[in-house]
């Protein structure tokens, strides 16, 4: 499969713990985005990452929220001391970039349960 | 500030028939609309996209439409199968901008 992958697909955290969500782009690809949907709503844009550089990180929370993709591995969400309000789907998207409008391919996604 | 909005959650559809979803957007520097299907328990999937130069793309059974003065797009899809009963989620975004706009979504319900 040489899609976007995601893992875990299912998270379930207790208030106060870290929740950590891996994404593996699609290969070749060298751009990836982190987008959260909350129940009911669209996804929202966090934050936009090359590889060693984090490029748009406008729609993170200031806090408790960071995200990697180093040289190697897959990139990283991370969220320190979940509340419940973190509880949602995080999809991961990547694309090729060089193209300004190159569509993005997305994971299925990493549910958070947060309790 | 919801940028981009999918006013109908929800459409239920005959098999065969013609299926618009429509989507409506606030900020007129929007200038590359897409529009991606979404299943259950599976990420959104890209199906057709429209660059504001134009005011209509067709890829097969799937058409999408951009009025700009109204800041509106649709999709149709002709004929309608079961297989697109899907959440469809409208985006939006700059040339160069570094992230997507997206609605809301509807629910499509095509009916055998």
């Amino acid at each position: 499969n040489a899609g976007v992958m995601q893992n875990p697909r299912h998270l379930v955290r207790r208030r106060g713990q870290e929740a950590r969500l891996r994404c593996s782009p699609m290969k070749g690809h060298s751009h990836v985005y982190w987008y959260r949907q909350l129940p009911e709503e669209g996804l929202k844009f966090m934050v936009y990452l090359q590889k060693e550089n984090i490029i748009d990180e406008s729609g993170m929370p200031k806090e408790r929220f960071s995200a990697e993709f180093p040289k190697e591995g897959p990139s990283i969400l991370r969220i320190q001391q979940v509340v419940r309000g973190d509880s949602a789907a995080y999809f991961c998207a990547s694309s090729p970039g060089g193209s300004d409008n190159s569509p993005l391919h997305f994971g299925n996604g990493t549910r958070l349960t947060v309790t | 500030d919801q940028q981009v909005k999918q006013n109908s959650p929800s459409l239920s559809v005959q098999e065969g028939r013609i299926s618009i979803l429509n989507c409506d957007y606030t900020n007129s520097m929007f200038d590359y609309f897409l529009w991606y299907k979404k299943y259950p328990a599976e990420g959104p999937t890209f199906l057709i996209s429209i660059s504001s130069i134009k005011d209509k793309n067709e890829d097969g059974r799937f058409t999408v439409f951009l009025n700009k003065s109204a800041k509106h797009l649709s999709l149709h899809i002709v004929p309608s199968q079961p297989g697109d009963s899907a959440v469809y989620f409208c985006a939006a975004t700059l040339t160069g901008a570094n992230n997507l706009f997206f609605g809301t979504g509807t629910r499509l319900t095509v009916i055998p």
